[in-house]
């Protein structure tokens, strides 16, 4: 197994609330991803971690803030939650940055904000 | 801005034929990388193939190939002797130099009985 685990794996909140997501590795890779699925829309980008408490944003970020005390852990916080940030949510990590370093994903969490 | 773009939302095919999956992108970049990736109704994203742009052979895995038009910045996914477990979201990524990986809209395969 890659040694990424992401929590909770189904997750039902109300418009409005704080939801965190979690993803853990146990590679020691420097460099942790957030994505979301959509339908018609792939994957894309909402933040990424380099090192610990070195992030920044992607192509998605509006909405989103997340966290990296720890190199294992990256969190990924939506402030106040609203339907349009029902989707799956992956994490990524990769040794380093560049073509030849492919990523490994967790296996995702489905988030539904009712 | 890399973008990638795969034209066809779904695709079906007979068990044991053969299907080709479009993919292309764009990009100033000269060394990236391409990558088809799987995904079952189980969710996990399961890497099916890779090119390295500079190579201008083509990558084969068992069943899966692919063919690389460099210049027309094409990357199509070939599967032989279809099965029905290849039934899934297959998407395009590509990856280049001090940037993430970015993903293809994705092209729902279903392989009939």
């Amino acid at each position: 197994d890659a040694g990424i685990t992401q929590s909770p794996r189904h997750k039902v909140t109300e418009t409005g609330t704080p939801v965190t997501l979690r993803c853990h590795q146990t590679e020691n890779h420097r460099y942790m991803y957030w994505y979301r699925q959509d339908p018609g829309h792939g994957l894309r980008l909402i933040h990424y971690s380099y090192g610990v408490k070195d992030t920044d944003k992607g192509e998605v970020s509006d909405g989103y803030s997340v966290s990296r005390s720890k190199t294992e852990d990256f969190l990924l916080t939506l402030e106040s939650a609203t339907s349009s940030q029902t989707s799956v949510y992956f994490c990524a990590i990769s040794e380093s940055q560049g073509p030849n370093y492919g990523y490994t994903f967790g296996s995702g969490t489905r988030l539904t904000v009712v | 801005a890399q973008t990638v773009t795969q034209s066809q939302p779904e695709m079906s095919v007979q068990e044991a034929e053969t299907v080709t999956l479009s993919c292309t992108y764009d990009t100033s970049e000269n060394n990236y990388y391409l990558f088809w990736y799987k995904q079952p109704p189980s969710r996990q994203m399961i890497l099916v193939i890779r090119q390295e742009a500079y190579k201008q052979q083509n990558a084969t895995e068992n069943r899966f190939s692919v063919n690389f038009q460099k210049a027309a910045k094409s990357f199509s996914l070939k599967i032989s002797d279809s099965q029905l477990g290849d039934t899934a979201m297959y998407f395009c990524a590509f990856i280049s130099n001090n940037n993430d990986m970015r993903f293809g809209a994705g092209t729902r395969l279903t392989v009939k009985p």
